[in-house]
């Protein structure tokens, strides 16, 4: 058990969706990522919000839209994506941004695939 | 452009000898680098970390070499387990910035 909770474990989702994926964490933490793996690449980092809000937005499509309500939860609401989008989409948070330096703690992501 | 690489994307060692997995990256200006296990169905989990200053950092088995020069990083794990058995992530951040970046991951495979 982490501390990072996300749901739903596993989403399928034609293109004209719309879907929203969640984050709950109850560490304490006051920054909350959204990260990326697609197959065979790296973790890329999507979103990076701190004391709710967004402090870096990766260039990542309009489709993708993040939302922090409270500093344990983070929700990415989906629309419109793509096949190519289809990856694990992976939860973080760590104390505060500025201690990187610090290990960050991971949900178990969220497996989705668009049809 | 990729600046945190691991070239072997899958290593197979025996039980009980060292399993040595290994870490490149391009920005001097790393300051501070972190190696993930992750299980299938599962997030990435912390395991060791060090920082620029260091070239060693060891916590029981798991050991973490930093080469600068090389620009190279390395964790040991000796001696292997089945239970090591996972993919490994090698992660670099710099001071002040807000992210890690991470590598492609290497498959480790502990065979009994």
């Amino acid at each position: 058990e982490t501390g990072v909770t996300q749901t739903p474990r596993h989403l399928v989702m034609g293109m004209t969706n719309k879907k929203s994926l969640k984050c709950e964490q109850h560490l304490g933490h006051n920054a909350m990522y959204w990260y990326k793996q697609s197959a065979k690449k790296p973790l890329e980092l999507m979103f990076v919000y701190s004391l709710e809000e967004r402090v870096e937005n990766n260039s990542v499509p309009s489709r993708f839209s993040p939302e922090c309500p409270n500093s344990s939860h983070l929700f990415l609401h989906l629309h419109t994506l793509q096949p190519e989008d289809s990856a694990l989409y992976l939860c973080a948070s760590s104390q505060d941004i500025a201690a990187w330096n610090t290990e960050a703690f991971f949900g178990q992501g969220t497996r989705l695939t668009v049809v | 452009d990729q600046q945190v690489k691991q070239n072997s994307p899958s290593l197979s060692v025996q039980e009980g000898r060292i399993s040595i997995l290994n870490c490149d990256y391009t920005n001097s200006m790393f300051d501070y680098f972190l190696w993930y296990k992750k299980y299938p169905a599962e997030g990435p989990t912390f395991l060791i970390s060090i920082s620029s200053i260091k070239d060693k950092n060891e916590d029981g088995r798991f050991t973490v070499f930093l080469n600068k020069s090389a620009k190279h990083l390395s964790l040991h794990i000796v001696p292997s387990q089945p239970g090591d058995s996972a993919v490994y992530f090698c992660a670099a951040s710099l001071q002040g910035a807000q992210k890690l970046v991470f590598g492609q991951g290497t498959r480790l495979t502990i065979n009994p």
